[in-house]
């Protein structure tokens, strides 16, 4: 148990369909995160948020919207995706984002394993 | 960009030690990062270590960081099959929140 809870765990569908996912972390944390994990590839950081403030946008296609209402949870709408979108998506948080000299671990959730028709 | 390579795979025997490696890029790397991940889940934090320090010990984990040729290990002293996992080392850099990973090393353990 990693005080970062996602859902669903498993996700199929088509193009067309819009679909969300959640991430919810019990940790009283402020800082929140999106990343995309593909087969062969690095971790790819996709939407970072500050007390539900977006600091970072890394070149992600507009078919993903995140949202986060408050410090605990944290979306990922979904529409019009592609097959290359299929990976397991990823939930971290933080304390805060940090500065130099401190130590700020993400603790990432279970991730939703995302497949695209 | 900066850049943190990992080999791929690695198979040991139960019982023996398992050493993990990494290398960076960045200079101005504050902390390095070990995570583990086992197959269905996320990312484990294992442990860390910060970048003026050269050896840190955890149980079974010891890190070495050889901070002038950015060369980070992990050691699993008598590993077990329950370490076989995916282990990934991430490093954060000087001025911002952003961690670098690796793509990540497949540990296998051999009964």
């Amino acid at each position: 148990e990693t005080g970062v809870t996602q859902t669903p765990r498993h996700l199929v569908m088509g193009m067309t369909n819009k679909k969300s996912l959640k991430c919810e972390q019990h940790l009283g944390h402020n800082a929140m995160y999106w990343y995309k994990q593909s087969a062969k590839k690095p971790l790819e950081l996709m939407f970072v948020y500050s007390l539900e403030e977006r600091v970072e946008n890394n070149s992600v296609p507009s078919r993903f919207s995140p949202e986060c209402p408050n410090s605990s949870h944290l979306f990922l709408h979904l529409h019009t995706l592609q097959p290359e979108d299929s990976a397991l998506y990823l939930c971290a948080s933080s304390q805060d984002l940090g500065v130099r000299y401190s130590n700020q671990p993400q603790h990432f959730g279970d991730g939703t394993r995302l497949s695209i028709l | 960009g900066e850049d943190v390579e990992q080999s791929l795979f690695l198979s040991v025997r139960e019982g023996d030690s398992s050493v993990i490696n990494c290398t960076y890029t960045d200079s101005s790397s504050t902390y390095l990062y070990w995570y583990k991940q086992e197959p269905g889940a996320g990312l484990q934090l294992l442990t860390y270590i910060f970048s003026n320090m050269d050896m840190k010990q955890d149980q079974r984990l010891t890190v070495l960081l050889n901070k002038k040729d950015k060369h980070l290990s992990l050691r699993i002293a008598d590993t077990q099959t329950g370490d076989s996992a995916i282990y990934f080392c991430a490093e954060r850099g000087g001025s911002n929140y952003k961690l670098t990973f690796g793509k990540g090393t497949l540990l296998t353990v051999n009964p």
